[in-house]
């Protein structure tokens, strides 16, 4: 298994230009949630779903679409890169989708995104 | 709002040597708490989960503590190696929501 895969790992855009950071999961798993990582900041929930075709918004979803068409893969698209977008992104998946799972979350190794 | 309180923010300890890192957070209602190992460059990595009722979880050299009650969670590395050299995040999960939140991390040196 790969686990989580996230491409590309690295990314740098101009204010405006819109993009798509790739997820993909090889583990069948239900939930799966994209995060940015901020210095001096946990760890921002942006989006998550908790199946194909079903999506909702986390703590800081401005400025972010994201779908889910299959249970492996989790795009995260920005409309219009802003600088304050600069951050890691990781995304992120765990089998059930239950609420209060304690089963165990995998990470992918994030994308380091930089917005001029 | 959930609030999470890591300490000490970092921490330098000689190889072979023990540490403890603690967590304080203020999730309610209360479910369950990770421990993530997140090396530099790295996604984070998970340690070890505990539920309201479980007061210890051990994971090789680390093992974690939970006091429910107190809203206290700690997080010990025995016999200290090199590779532990990561940041350490604490995670408590509220129980009816998909929201996790995050603490922003212990960052350890492990130094020869």
């Amino acid at each position: 298994n790969a686990g989580v895969t996230q491409t590309p790992k690295f990314q740098v855009l101009k204010t405006g230009q819109s993009m798509t950071l790739q997820c993909a999961q090889d583990m069948n798993h239900e939930y799966m949630s994209w995060y940015r990582q901020d210095p001096g900041m946990g760890l921002r929930l942006i989006h998550y779903s908790v199946g194909a075709g079903i999506t909702d918004q986390g703590e800081v979803p401005n400025g972010y679409n994201v779908s889910r068409s299959t249970t492996e893969d989790f795009p995260l698209r920005l409309l219009s890169a802003a600088p304050s977008q600069t951050s890691v992104y990781f995304c992120a998946s765990r089998a059930p989708a239950r609420l209060a799972s304690t089963d165990t979350q995998y990470f992918g190794p994030g994308t380091r995104l930089t917005v001029l | 709002k959930n609030q999470v309180e890591q300490s000490p923010q970092s921490l330098i300890i000689l190889e072979g040597k023990n540490c403890t890192l603690q967590c304080n957070y203020t999730v309610s209602p209360f479910s369950n708490l990770r421990w993530y190992k997140q090396d530099t460059g790295r996604g984070p990595v998970s340690l070890t989960i505990m539920t309201f009722s479980e007061n210890t979880k051990s994971n090789g050299r680390y093992t974690a503590t939970l006091d429910a009650d107190t809203k206290q969670s700690s997080l010990h590395i025995t016999a200290s190696q090199l590779s532990d050299s990561a940041s350490y995040i604490c995670v408590p999960s509220g129980a009816g929501s998909y929201q996790l939140t995050f603490g922003k991390g212990t960052k350890l040196s492990v130094i020869p």
